[in-house]
């Protein structure tokens, strides 16, 4: 199975601040990779897909980027709302596989 | 709009079944793959099943195979996720998701609770 290694697990930011979130993938994933947020108590929601496609009714504050085996996402001017953990999740191969996630507080 | 609301989660015992319901409104479901994402308490999610918008393809996760089965009602745009022979580490929140041609989950249900126990 190919592994994720998410970083950091955790990470404190203040509003208006810009964020980034890392993801390795064990072997290239060729941009099959995924982002998901998932606010306390609630479902995971789809936030990019193909490495950098924003997904519908997704604020354009949220991009990823990246190739190969590295990938980011980046959240730009951070709003309260956007306190959540963060997963990525790669589809290259089966089975899909996640990240073990990144959790996001206000400082 | 979309909408996956599952049912039928609850406590169990080790060894025993149960299954779960998935309902879904708000597009057309039998042009969808369909899938489960379970997350165990305060943990990362792992993707169990996967099954072809016409129920002709079912996936697993290996350490599900055998004891899960993943099927579908297309007349009443229904999943359902039948699990026998649980383990106590089967306890998690499991996730009714509409999956993409390239498996990724564009959807996702509130969620449903299972424990195993005695």
């Amino acid at each position: 199975d190919i592994q994720m290694t998410q970083s950091p697990a955790s990470l404190s930011a203040s509003l208006g601040e810009t964020v980034t979130i890392e993801c390795r993938a064990s072997e290239d994933i060729y941009n099959g990779l995924a982002w998901y947020q998932q606010k306390p108590g609630k479902s995971p929601q789809l936030l990019i897909y193909n490495a950098n496609s924003l997904h519908t009714g997704v604020p354009s504050r949220f991009s990823g980027s990246g190739s190969g085996t590295q990938y980011s996402l980046k959240i730009n001017s951070l709003q309260s709302e956007d306190v959540a953990s963060y997963f990525c999740q790669q589809y290259y191969d089966y089975p899909p596989t996640f990240g073990a996630g990144t959790k996001l507080e206000l400082k | 709009e979309v909408q996956l609301v599952e049912s039928g989660g609850g406590l169990v015992q080790p060894g025993r079944s149960m299954k779960l319901s998935c309902a879904a409104s708000g597009f057309t479901f039998n042009n969808y793959d369909m899938a489960w994402v379970c997350q165990a308490p305060k943990k990362g999610l792992e993707w169990v099943a996967t099954i072809s918008y016409d129920g002709s393809s079912t996936y697993y996760r290996d350490s599900v195979k055998g004891r899960f089965t993943i099927s579908r009602d297309n007349a009443k745009s229904t999943l359902y996720l039948q699990m026998d022979s649980l383990r106590s580490e089967d306890t998690a929140t499991y996730y009714c998701a509409s999956a993409t041609d390239r498996d990724y989950f564009d959807y996702w249900g509130q969620g449903v609770m299972v424990t195993v126990s005695s």
